[in-house]
């Protein structure tokens, strides 16, 4: 079935590192990518998308990179602050105009950025 | 900025009993959806509702699970019997005709 897996899940740098997640997912069908960070009680908030016409967006700090081919897409935060520590959830959708576009989502990345 | 609000923030039921976690979608969109995240697990989706219908369920949406729009504004989650595994934050989200999902702040249930 739809799966899409998330590594690692817990994460660790210093302040001004970069960071960087991977997602893999199963359903050939998935042409959107989106990327949520969620603080500590609270929504998840999208960061950034991708969709599969692209293969790397960038803005500011944060860039997605995405391989059809094998499947898979990574999140790349550069020069990481404090504020960056949350939880940050890769997702995958079948989405097409029209269609009900349901997320597919990883099990998490728990960032913690260090000062 | 509109955002999505859901009410409440808490709910705390016996097991058995019936319970409505309320959405506001965002005014101009037209897909809605409701996710649940048992804690410290992933983002789950549960349904998703179109033009007054739902449009696709998962398997955790059962026969205990409904979803109705009985306002222009309003989206509702009822479970008509709670049981202990439903204990989780309940996510509404919503969209326009674009890909982006945004999610309201949750509903924490805890089902004693």
């Amino acid at each position: 079935g739809e799966n899409v897996e998330q590594h690692p899940s817990t994460l660790s740098v210093q302040e001004g590192d970069s960071a960087v997640i991977k997602c893999t997912y199963s359903d050939s069908a998935s042409n959107y990518f989106p990327w949520y960070k969620q603080e500590l009680g609270k929504r998840p908030q999208l960061i950034i998308d991708i969709r599969s016409n692209v293969g790397e967006k960038k803005d500011q700090r944060i860039a997605v990179t995405l391989n059809k081919t094998a499947k898979h897409f990574s999140l790349h935060i550069t020069e990481t602050q404090p504020e960056d520590s949350a939880v940050y959830f890769c997702a995958a959708s079948p989405w097409f105009s029209g269609g009900y576009n349901k997320l597919i989502f990883g099990a998490g990345t728990r960032l913690a950025v260090h000062p | 900025e509109p955002e999505v609000t859901q009410t409440p923030s808490h709910q705390v039921t016996q097991m058995g009993q019936e319970v409505i976690l309320r959405c506001v979608p965002i005014s101009n969109h037209l897909y809605f959806y409701w996710y649940r995240q048992i804690l410290g697990q992933k983002v789950e989706f549960l349904v998703s509702f179109y033009n007054n219908e739902i449009s696709e369920k998962s398997e955790i949406f059962d026969d205990q699970f409904s979803v109705e729009r009985p306002d222009g504004s309003n989206f509702t989650l009822k479970i008509r019997s709670t049981k202990l595994e439903d204990s989780a934050m309940y996510f509404c989200a919503s969209r326009e005709n674009q890909e982006t999902q945004y999610f309201g702040p949750g509903t924490r249930l805890l089902v004693l």
